[in-house]
């Protein structure tokens, strides 16, 4: 089946700084996903991206497709970013079953 | 509109008993999942639903979990007899059929002592 590998799995920010998580995946997607998890374990979408660049505020990301990696850039970081982020995928042959990556736990301080 | 909805939050039960969780997916969603959560891993899906039918349960321990959706909207799963290692957050997705966006509930943490 379809790999997903998240990098990095740890990153310690100072607020205010910016950010880019990478997702690396093995296979052509039909979906891929970004998360965010909360301290209360819920999972908040941030985007549906399988292909091309989306902004949502602080929050961007790009998927380039056929080099199969997305990037998450997070700028003017605050307290309230941290928690893990994780990507999901779907591949075309998988019968709309999203796989996730093992996720990157951030920590941004005051 | 409402989100995908989860109960109970929180259950702790000792190992042998049985526990049963409970998701109500987006109006209108066809396709409905179950993941497990383990402590510091990306969610493990365990089932997937198309309306009422199975679609994938290759991953579902089916000597002890089972799940239902048998009017094709509400879904449960169970867990009998429960393990130390079925101590994880469960959670429900849902979607509209075929591909698209999937959204989560706020998951349902057990606890097996």
């Amino acid at each position: 089946g379809i790999q997903v590998e998240q990098s990095p799995p740890d990153l310690i920010l100072q607020e205010g700084a910016n950010s880019t998580l990478r997702c690396n995946f093995s296979d052509s997607v039909n979906n891929l996903q970004w998360f965010h998890q909360n301290p209360w374990g819920q999972l908040i979408n941030l985007f549906y991206i399988p292909s091309g660049t989306k902004q949502n505020g602080r929050l961007s990301a790009t998927t380039v497709a056929t080099e199969r990696y997305s990037l998450l850039y997070i700028s003017s970081s605050q307290t309230t970013d941290s928690g893990v982020y994780f990507c999901a995928v779907e591949g075309m042959d998988s019968s709309y079953k999203l796989i996730f990556g093992s996720g990157t736990r951030l920590l941004v301080r005051p | 509109e409402a989100g995908v909805a989860q109960s109970p939050r929180y259950k702790i039960i000792e190992k042998r008993q049985s526990v049963a969780f409970w998701c109500n997916p987006i109006s209108g969603h066809a396709t409905l999942y179950w993941y497990q959560q383990i402590l510091g891993q990306g969610p493990k899906l365990l089932i997937q639903f198309q309306n009422n039918g199975v679609v994938d349960d290759s991953q579902l321990p089916k000597d002890r979990f089972s799940a239902e959706r048998l009017k094709g909207v509400d879904s449960t799963l169970k867990i009998q007899p429960a393990k130390l290692e079925d101590s994880a957050v469960y959670l429900c997705a849902s979607r509209e059929w075929g591909p698209g966006e999937l959204f989560f509930g706020e998951g349902s943490r057990l606890t097996v002592l």
